[in-house]
């Protein structure tokens, strides 16, 4: 059974600062990492995606990854308002599984 | 490109009723995703389709709930018959196995059964 957790908040941050949303998973195997964004009343909305371990950065969102530690983490600097939303964390299977499996999601709100 | 499509975007039925959901993948995308979410429960994988086969309805939440992928352009959700507990938004998703660039979800329909 391929778990994700998160925690779900809500985490506050003022406008202006990092937010760090984490995410640790059980399948040892798994391969593919994904963030998605999801407003209330929205679908969820693809943000970022990560393989290897180490960092990658787009704009101001900077997903982290490491496999040994089964954890995946979300950085998002310079918060604004707008970024307030839930965030999904989400793995992609092993063994040729192409099935997802998404976390509940951490609600993140950013105060002006 | 258009995205997944969704209808209808909100459907209200009383309970017993036939409810028919539909979606339209993403045109080249070769795998089908429907879920279902609530507050409670999150999202929750109901049935996945590859290439037009249903591969995992593990999901499915009983026999009144059944999924239909004709062809590569189109899926239906249906439930029959309704009942309260269904309400939740149900959303479809598509991908392409083998170009690992995530799930693209379509705008979900709001099911409200009374």
């Amino acid at each position: 059974q391929k778990e994700v957790e998160q925690n779900s908040g809500p985490l506050s941050v003022p406008e202006g600062a990092i937010a760090s949303l984490n995410c640790t998973y059980s399948d040892r195997g798994s391969q593919s990492f994904f963030w998605y964004r999801q407003y209330s009343g929205k679908s969820p909305e693809l943000i970022m995606f990560i393989y290897s371990n180490g960092d990658k950065e787009d704009g101001r969102f900077t997903a982290q990854l490491n496999k040994a530690s089964q954890y995946v983490s979300l950085l998002i600097r310079d918060s604004q308002p707008s970024d307030s939303a839930t965030y999904l964390c989400a793995l992609r299977g092993t063994g040729g599984s192409y099935i997802p499996t998404f976390g509940r999601g951490t609600s993140l709100i950013v105060h002006p | 490109d258009a995205g997944v499509i969704q209808s209808p975007r909100h459907e209200v039925t009383e309970m017993g009723q036939e409810v028919t959901l539909r979606c339209k993948p993403i045109s080249g995308h070769n795998s089908l995703f429907w879920y279902r979410q609530t507050m409670m429960r999150g999202l929750e994988l109901l049935i996945y389709f590859n290439n037009n086969v249903p591969i995992d309805d593990s999901g499915m939440p009983e026999d009144r709930f059944s999924a239909k992928m004709p062809n590569a352009s189109f899926s239906t959700l249906k439930i029959q018959p309704s009942e309260p507990r269904d309400s939740a938004v149900y959303f479809c998703a598509s991908s392409h196995t083998t170009k690992a660039y995530g799930y693209t979800f379509g705008s979900g329909t709001r099911l409200t059964v009374v």
